[in-house]
């Protein structure tokens, strides 16, 4: 069955950087596109970042670009996110979430991982 | 940026009835409009997808319809297991940025 394991969250100082990590399973991951979203805690969602099958296209949120770099290793079947200059409004739980490959629909997704951005 | 506009924000229903959830767009997403579900503690998880597919595995009382601005999720007859919190999902043409709905949260009564 598909699975999305997401790791690397934790508590880190305004300003410092976390990368974030998706292993995946269970499906192709070369094949499709991926996407993280996050959700700040008791609150929506929020689209945060996509990549392409390929690794030749990445789009992002206003809110986090030019800080956030999206990428993935299909050899590896892994998603990461690099998270430079953290705010405290980045704080969410951050989820990954495989592509249907509309670019539009997330049909399978990770339990998420906390980032919490704190002094 | 399209917003959508989900209501009502909260839904007091008994298991058993008929639950309806609206979501409006600022402007047209033909239908390329999605709706998940959330439970506490859990991820998200996909319901229906092109405004109108269930997605694989999801039980046919739970339907969608709508395109254009206006979209609907119907749960036909409500069970324990479907109080949850209900998100709308649409993508911008291009560049591709999607971007969900506020939430309705249906609750027991």
């Amino acid at each position: 069955q598909v699975q999305l394991v997401e790791s690397g969250g934790g508590v880190v100082q305004p300003g410092r950087s976390l990368r974030l990590s998706c292993a995946t399973s269970g499906f192709t991951f070369s094949a499709y596109p991926m996407h993280w979203v996050r959700q700040a805690p008791g609150k929506g969602l929020e689209w945060v970042a996509l990549i392409s099958y390929d690794r030749s296209d990445t789009y992002y949120a206003d809110s986090v670009k030019g800080r956030f770099t999206i990428s993935r290793d299909n050899s590896n079947n892994t998603l990461y996110l690099q998270m430079n200059t953290l705010r405290p409004e980045d704080t969410a739980v951050y989820f990954c979430a495989r592509d249907l490959s509309d670019l539009t629909t997330l049909v399978n997704w990770g339990q998420g991982t906390l980032v919490t951005v704190s002094s | 940026e399209i917003v959508l506009t989900q209501s009502p924000a909260t839904l007091s229903l008994s298991p058993g009835e008929r639950a309806t959830l609206s979501c409006r767009a600022s402007q047209s997403v033909n239908s390329n409009l999605a709706w998940y579900q959330q439970k506490p503690g859990q991820a998200p998880r996909l319901l229906i997808y092109d405004a109108s597919s269930r997605a694989t595995g999801i039980p046919a009382r739970f339907s969608g319809s709508g395109s254009g601005t206006d979209f609907t999720l119907t749960i036909s007859s409500l069970e324990p297991e479907d109080f949850a919190v209900y998100y709308c999902q649409q993508r911008s043409n291009w560049p591709p940025a999607l971007t969900f709905g506020g939430g309705t949260k249906v609750e027991i009564k």
